[in-house]
């Protein structure tokens, strides 16, 4: 069964740097999702994607926030300059032409030091 | 009910009975809502989804109900068993011309004991 992949899993850096969070959506799914879960926390939607442009972004998604579709193949989320309040799990997440249910990823699991 | 932070309600049920989740949503405009599981450290995993036109669907052991008077989605799960204990999240989505953010509620625990 398909399956939206992440990497790393992991991922600690210091407050200041810049981090690239990695996502492979399901191949011939064209909507692409980022949305974070602060630790015990509800899912928080942060930027959709589709046809190569951000098609829609919450208030969270400040300029510190890029994604990009490098090739065909991944999906990537950058934060610039990293704040100790970006700790959380970030999911991907993708939706096919014809349907509406989005698949996550299984995450990745950011801590600002 | 809901709640946010580290306190999510809970629901205990024993292996064998049937256990209902619900979700009050709060934008009248959402036209597609889904149900999805989480495990610990885990991604959410889509259980079952609805459209506005319907007020029930069922899936294998699993049956939602909307109730768009007043705002409120059900989760059934039928001869719940160990492996559904999980924090489920009901989720809405305003219509938006196809790119269908989720708006997730703060989840319910579910705890099934043997």
């Amino acid at each position: 069964e398909p399956e939206v992949t992440q990497t790393p899993s992991h991922q600690v850096t210091q407050m200041g740097q810049e981090v690239i969070l990695r996502c492979v959506p399901i191949s011939n799914h064209l909507y692409f999702y980022w949305y974070r879960q602060i630790l015990g926390q509800k899912v928080e939607f942060l930027v959709s994607f589709y046809n190569n442009e951000i098609s829609e972004k919450s208030e969270i998604f400040d300029d510190q926030f890029s994604v990009e579709r490098p090739d065909g193949s991944n999906f990537t989320l950058k934060i610039r300059s990293t704040k100790l309040e970006d700790s959380a799990m970030y999911f991907c997440a993708s939706k096919g032409q014809a349907e509406e249910t989005q698949y996550f990823g299984p995450g990745t699991r950011l801590l600002v030091l | 009910g809901e709640s946010v932070g580290l306190h999510l309600p809970t629901l205990s049920v024993q292996e064998g009975d049937n256990s209902i989740i619900n979700c009050a949503y709060s934008n009248s405009a959402s036209d597609y809502f889904i149900w999805y599981k989480q495990e610990s450290g885990k991604g959410p995993q889509f259980i079952i989804d609805i459209r506005s036109n319907m007020d029930k669907r069922q899936g294998q052991r699993v049956t939602v109900l909307l109730n768009k008077t007043v705002k409120h989605l059900s989760l059934q799960i039928a001869a719940t068993q160990p492996g559904d204990s999980a924090v489920y999240f009901c989720a809405e989505s305003p219509f938006s011309g196809g790119y269908n953010k989720l708006i997730f509620g703060a989840g319910t625990r579910l705890a099934v004991h043997p």
